[in-house]
């Protein structure tokens, strides 16, 4: 049974550049969720997808989008990149687009701006 | 506001005693409290959740106790073992459809042999 699984593990791009982060979810779950984990941190929730919508935001510029497909995999796309959008990004699987359902996270990819 | 606090940031107790993590929320309509463990490097695991209709959920040396008058819940790890050492995150629904989840900000957690 495979966990939920992220590519690619390790990312450096530059200020201003645009990247795509990918998610695979746990077998027989259907909804995403991405967070932004600073070191040191607790994770930061960006969004959730579920029936290929956003269905929940957090506190993240438009900058952040997102999408999922009919397989429910995900893509998180950052647009215009910052320093500050150092990171590692999660990715977390569960069910039925709620919130209070347990999540599966993924190993995440670590994005690193120059 | 949207907020969970957790305490304390550091903790370090000997092989073998309890610890104890406690964190606050501020939405009365949150319903749903996940603790996770994260080991260096590794990805955050989910170690055990409570929900709002019940007060404390045990499993092996892990417990949660859940204060909603009070809108604080607890984890408690008996006789730890120095695998216990990770950092260890609460979280918190947001609003009655839990909405979204709000983490806390970390326990580092050691155990001195």
């Amino acid at each position: 049974d495979a966990g939920v699984t992220q590519s690619p593990t390790h990312l450096i791009k530059t200020r201003g550049q645009q990247v795509t982060l990918r998610c695979s979810p746990k077998s027989g779950h259907d909804t995403v969720s991405w967070y932004q984990q600073a070191l040191g941190q607790g994770p930061q929730f960006i969004f959730q997808y579920y029936e290929e919508e956003e269905r929940q935001r957090g506190n993240f510029p438009d900058r952040f989008s997102g999408h999922q497909f009919p397989n429910y995999s995900s893509e998180l796309n950052v647009n215009a990149l910052l320093l500050g959008d150092s990171a590692l990004y999660l990715c977390a699987s569960s069910l039925f687009g709620t919130a209070n359902q347990p999540q599966h996270f993924g190993d995440g990819t670590r994005l690193s701006i120059l | 506001g949207e907020n969970v606090e957790q305490h304390p940031s550091t903790l370090s107790v000997q092989e073998g005693d309890s610890a104890v993590i406690k964190c606050t929320y501020s939405d009365s309509a949150s319903n749903y409290f996940p603790w996770y463990k994260q080991e260096l490097g590794k990805r955050p695991q989910l170690i055990i959740d409570i929900r709002s209709n019940v007060g404390e959920k045990k499993d092996q040396r892990i417990a949660v106790t859940l204060n909603k008058t009070a809108k604080h819940f607890s984890l408690h790890i008996t006789e730890t073992q120095p695998e216990d050492s990770a950092v260890y995150f609460c979280a918190a629904t947001l609003g009655s459809s839990a909405s979204k989840i709000i983490f806390g900000s970390g326990t580092r957690l050691s155990i001195r042999p």
